[in-house]
């Protein structure tokens, strides 16, 4: 099954707010409710930042947000701070029962 | 605290077996699905398995189906991933990780990785 599609990249000063954008198919994420958002720093395993589309775990900040509309779902940064450059992915659930990750995005802080 | 701690990775030569272990701590083990996960040099996460919480419940990625076998113990509160006929594209840092809620809704506790080099 192929990969979700994440931009490769997106920028903002801090303060400002960015979207990552995670785009799949009726099969994944246009169907269920079931994405989430990760980021991962360097040499660490991913953290949790957004599940069921728009679910903050305890400890994730509100500046993050998670949305979706038809085969899309977006991750909102809101006041952009230097500790949230990374690499963000996206994960959906499918409809053969299988998890599927985009390919990434690198969060820069300008 | 909640913690996975993982073990068992290492060099293995194509076409060989390994057994990763991923113990648990800090939670009720029993009543959680859980996950194992990949990551190859470079790439992003590649999802391997899941296992529902009583262990009867398993789902495997098209890419090592008939390979590789998840299971856990509860009573030692343990998840395992046997790995058969490991290949080049095997080669990755080896993750478990704890279903949020349910099975397949996200992924809150992540063990510290092990990595598996195939040669």
């Amino acid at each position: 099954q192929a990969a979700l599609t994440q931009p490769p990249s997106v920028s903002g000063s801090p303060g400002q707010s960015v979207t990552v954008s995670c785009t799949g198919t009726s099969s994944d994420v246009g169907y269920f409710n079931r994405v989430s958002w990760y980021l991962q720093a360097p040499g660490t395993a991913p953290k949790l930042l957004i599940f069921e589309v728009n679910n903050r775990p305890s400890g994730v900040p509100d500046r993050f947000s998670g949305s979706k509309f038809d085969n899309t779902a977006s991750l909102t940064i809101s006041g952009l701070q230097a500790e949230d450059e990374g690499d963000y992915y996206c994960s959906s659930y499918t409809s053969s029962s299988t998890v599927i990750f985009g390919g990434g995005t690198k969060v820069s802080v300008l | 605290d909640v913690q996975l701690l993982q073990s068992g990775g290492g060099l293995v030569q194509s076409g060989g077996s390994l057994r990763l272990s991923c113990a648990a701590s800090g939670f009720t083990f029993s009543s959680y699905a859980m996950s194992w996960l990949r990551q190859a040099p470079g790439k992003g996460p590649e999802w391997v398995s899941d296992i529902g919480a009583s262990g009867y419940s398993k789902y495997y990625a098209d890419s090592v189906r008939g390979r590789f076998t998840t299971s856990r113990d509860n009573a030692k509160n343990t998840l395992y991933l046997q790995m058969n006929s490991l290949s080049a594209d095997d080669t990755a840092v080896y993750y478990c990780a704890r279903d949020v809620s349910g099975i397949f809704n996200g992924l809150d506790v992540w063990g510290q990785g092990t990595t598996v080099t195939v040669s």
